[in-house]
């Protein structure tokens, strides 16, 4: 079956960065987008960006461009999410999602949410 | 960037009624147009894509109407478990940027 397993609940200071890893079991990593949400506590759906594990292809919302870095690694059906000069409020659960094959942009297959605390 | 409004923001209904809710994007996106439902502590779930299509598995009393800017998600008789967040996000942008609304919460 799907699963999208996804790394662990981490805290940072204002300022550092962070590195949120999925991988991915049960289809071809390389067939299907991966896509990164984020929810702040209580907040809605925040769409950060896009992958293409088959070319390496990004794309990013504006309001994260230049912060924000979607990786893969191929060899171990993983992708990474890193976030730079973090701020308190991008406190939020950071969630990867799998891209619906044939309706681009669309997900079906979450990951299961890490949340990432920022707080001095 | 496409924004997408929904409203209202809560919605309070009791179970058997009939639950109307409302996304507006500030242009066009055609059709491509999804509805995702969340419940407390769980994931997105997907329920209707390109405005009306309803995802296999989804049950038939869901279902979206709408083009352009205006959109509708109608749940015809609210079950228990149909309690939940509702998000629409647009894909017209496609490859460019993806959005969500704000959600409306769908209370007993």
């Amino acid at each position: 079956q799907v699963q999208l397993v996804q790394s662990g609940a981490e805290v940072k200071k204002p300022g550092a960065s962070v590195k949120v890893s999925c991988k991915v079991s049960g289809y071809t990593f390389i067939d299907f987008y991966l896509h990164w949400v984020r929810q702040a506590p209580g907040q809605g759906l925040e769409w950060m960006g896009w992958i293409n594990p088959n070319s390496g292809a990004t794309s990013y919302a504006q309001s994260f461009e230049g912060r924000v870095t979607l990786t893969r690694d191929t060899s171990i059906n993983t992708a990474y999410m890193e976030l730079t000069s973090l701020r308190s409020d991008d406190t939020a659960v950071y969630s990867c999602a799998r891209g619906v094959a044939v309706i681009m942009g669309v997900v079906d297959y979450w990951g299961q949410g890490s949340l990432v605390t920022v707080s001095s | 960037e496409i924004v997408l409004t929904q409203s209202p923001a809560t919605l309070s209904l009791s179970p058997g009624e009939r639950a109307t809710l409302s996304c507006r994007a500030s242009q066009s996106v055609n059709s491509f147009l999804a509805w995702y439902q969340q419940r407390p502590g769980q994931a997105p779930r997907l329920l209707i894509y390109d405005a009306s299509n309803r995802v296999t598995g989804v049950p038939a009393r869901f279902s979206g109407s709408g083009s352009g800017t205006d959109f509708t998600l109608t749940i015809s008789s609210l079950e228990p478990e149909d309690f939940a967040v509702y998000y629409c996000q647009q894909r017209s942008s496609w490859p460019r940027a993806v959005t969500f609304g704000g959600g409306t919460k769908v209370e007993i």
